[in-house]
């Protein structure tokens, strides 16, 4: 089955622990991105990665890192987590072999609190 | 900044009835893609529309867009209850491959 994952699905952390968030697809998808949705502000981008070792920032980068070293994976990293990152986060990823954008996978959310 | 701005922001029906929502967008863009959201949880996509198509169908959904008034509609037909969710709009921009601009939602409540 075709599907985006995330691990884990929920989380709750202290500020300044260090933590990951990991995302894999089974697509074979070159293009991989992360968002997070926060109450009335829809989702915003935080970074992409067109393919390994491509990444680039999104709309709200700052307090996160990515790595991007096998096509399927694309973990997302926070450093120093701080109150202001609690938020629910998405990986999606979406097939751009064909050049043309096409439907973006969703994975299924990791709700991360940070106290 | 958001790029689809959803119209209503809530939406309270009767099973049966047809529930519409509006999205605007600013920029040119590749497709419209419309998507679900229960209560918080994960993204269910439910249509994606392209830049030089007019409409389309899915079910009890029927998508329209026009480009020239940078709008689009998500109609669904016969609600049900279990239709109770948040509605999305997300434009994939021409100058900004692959990047989903969203926008706020509707909230939708269906009673039985």
């Amino acid at each position: 089955e075709a599907q985006v994952t995330q691990n884990p699905r929920y989380l709750i952390t202290v500020t300044g622990k260090k933590l990951t968030v990991t995302c894999s697809q089974n697509m074979n998808h070159e293009y991989m991105s992360w968002y997070r949705q926060d109450p009335g502000l829809g989702l915003r981008q935080i970074y992409y990665s067109m393919n390994v070792e491509v990444t680039d920032k999104g709309d709200v980068p700052e307090g996160y890192k990515v790595s991007r070293k096998e096509k399927r994976n694309f973990p997302l990293i926070l450093e120093s987590p701080s109150p202001n990152q609690t938020s629910l986060y998405f990986c999606a990823s979406i097939n751009s072999g064909t050049g043309v954008p096409d439907t973006q996978y969703f994975g299924p959310g990791t709700r991360l609190t940070v106290l | 900044s958001q790029q689809g701005e959803e119209d209503p922001q809530a939406l309270s029906i009767q099973e049966g009835e047809n529930a519409t929502m509006n999205c605007s967008y600013k920029t040119s863009i590749n497709n419209l893609q419309w998507y679900r959201q229960n209560s918080g949880r994960g993204l269910v996509h439910l249509i994606l529309i392209r830049s030089n198509e007019r409409e389309k169908h899915s079910g009890r959904l029927r998508v329209t867009l026009d480009t020239s008034k940078k709008s689009s509609s998500l109609l669904i037909t016969a609600s049900r209850a279990a239709d109770t969710a948040s509605y999305f709009c997300a434009t994939d921009s021409t100058d900004s491959w692959g990047k989903l601009q969203f926008g706020a939602g509707t909230q939708v409540v269906v009673t039985p």
